[in-house]
């Protein structure tokens, strides 16, 4: 069962305005996030994350927030531009099972139409 | 700069041939991993290993094995190809918590 879902499988943004990602989770005991990003006939690169004890982490462009109690996290992109144009992921880890292996989301392809 | 590196970018194989997928990572981690990604499904854990000849099973793990003889290195291995195994392969590492991946390998099996 899919614990980490990214219900929207595509996104189109005009260059210039605000992206915003969405990732829902089911597993409560989650303590971190990634986003990533993926460009065509590459591996994803990290991108930004947030602890579950923040609401929120930006970075430049980039911000990220968490809804605990909803269980929902959004990647915001602002001012969008054309080379973000790539395949973003969520992802999703839990400490206390002492594995490091993270949840991936289904991704979004994000277009910034120029 | 974190380098993870797969022998191959493309890959076109036989059904019934035994295929190997070689990744290096060249920053000492511990944790190293391979996915495969479809579209619509994301990328999905094939197998991991934490430490030397360890491997552990992840979420797909069918019709594939894996091999950790060095600390840098993991392997994955097709058995027998099959045609329901075209995807890209994607490996990681990671010390903590962020992976870090290759290019990618994609591979076609006809």
């Amino acid at each position: 069962d899919q614990q980490v879902k990214q219900n929207s499988p595509s996104l189109s943004v005009q260059e210039g305005r605000i992206s915003i990602l969405n990732c829902d989770y089911t597993n409560s005991m989650f303590d971190y996030f990634l986003w990533y990003k993926k460009y065509p006939a590459e591996g994803p690169t990290f991108l930004i994350s947030i602890s579950s004890i923040k609401d929120k982490n930006e970075d430049g462009r980039f911000t990220v927030f968490l809804n605990k109690s909803a269980k929902h996290l959004s990647l915001h992109i602002v001012p969008s531009q054309p080379g973000d144009s790539a395949v973003y992921f969520c992802a999703a880890i839990e400490f206390e099972t002492g594995a490091n292996n993270l949840f991936f989301g289904t991704g979004t392809r994000l277009t910034v139409i120029p | 700069d974190v380098k993870v590196t797969q022998s191959s970018r493309y890959l076109v194989k036989r059904t019934g041939e035994k295929v190997f997928l070689e990744c290096v990572q060249d920053m000492d981690h511990e944790n190293m991993f391979w996915y495969r990604q479809d579209p619509g499904l994301g990328l999905r854990l094939i197998y991991f290993s934490y430490d030397v000849k360890m491997k552990e099973k992840g979420d797909i793990p069918e019709g594939y094995s894996v091999s950790r003889e060095k600390k840098e290195r993991f392997s994955l291995i097709l058995e027998s190809a099959s045609t329901n195994q075209t995807s890209m392969y994607l490996c990681a590492s990671s010390l903590f918590v962020e992976q870090y991946f290759g290019p990618g390998t994609r591979l076609t099996v006809t």
